[in-house]
């Protein structure tokens, strides 16, 4: 089945600064990568998708990029704030067929400093 | 709202009780399934369902049970709970024919003693 693994498991970084969160998977049948982020006590929530016919996807400070052949994919953070600070979920999935569940990396604890 | 909804938010209970943790959405959606989530593994599957009387194992099914009789009710069963099932369960829901993302419920926190 897809494996995904997540890097670094901590950031932190300062308030103003880029943040970059790396995941990779296994499965080069993956088609879908969303990332979540999740805040203390609450539900995971879809911050942004890509799909595999698209390289890279940008909604305002936040952008994510893939790399097929290498089976990798990031997401970037711009000018973090303090509310940025979170739980980082990346996971992949194939859309469309089979059991279509979302493999989810391990997560990455981002911590904002004001 | 569009949502998805579990109860109970936090359970403690004894080990061998059973219990059932009860899920239900308002999207119509198809897709139904159970993730639990434990400090550095991330989110695990436990079963999903893709339409009603449709269930199938996910990767952690073990000690689980779930059933599907309508199409916006997915309870999660565990007929005889264990002290390593303590965790974090979200449900979460999908449109088989929609772009989206899963929308998950809010989670309950499971502790078995």
């Amino acid at each position: 089945g897809e494996n995904v693994e997540q890097h670094p498991s901590t950031l932190s970084v300062q308030e103003g600064d880029s943040a970059v969160i790396k995941c990779t998977y296994s499965d080069s049948a993956s088609n879908y990568f969303p990332w979540y982020k999740q805040e203390l006590g609450k539900r995971p929530q879809l911050i942004i998708d890509i799909r595999s016919n698209v390289g890279e996807k940008k909604d305002q400070r936040i952008a994510v990029t893939l790399n097929k052949t290498a089976k990798h994919f990031s997401l970037h953070i711009t000018e973090t704030q303090p509310e940025d600070s979170a739980v980082y979920f990346c996971a992949a999935s194939k859309e469309n067929t089979g059991r279509r569940a979302l493999t989810f990396g391990s997560g990455t604890r981002l911590q904002v400093q004001p | 709202e569009a949502q998805v909804t579990q109860n109970p938010r936090y359970l403690i209970t004894v080990t061998g009780k059973k219990l059932t943790v009860t899920c239900s959405q308002n999207m119509n959606h198809e897709y139904m399934s159970w993730y639990r989530q434990d400090p550095g593994l991330g989110l695990r599957q436990i079963y999903y369902s893709m339409n009603v009387e449709v269930t199938d194992k996910g990767d952690v099914p073990e000690g689980y049970k779930v059933s599907r009789k309508e199409k916006r009710n997915f309870p999660l069963i565990l007929e005889s709970p264990s002290p390593n099932q303590t965790s974090l369960y979200f449900c979460a829901s999908h449109s088989l024919s929609g772009t989206g993302g899963y929308t998950f419920g809010s989670g309950t926190r499971l502790t078995v003693v």
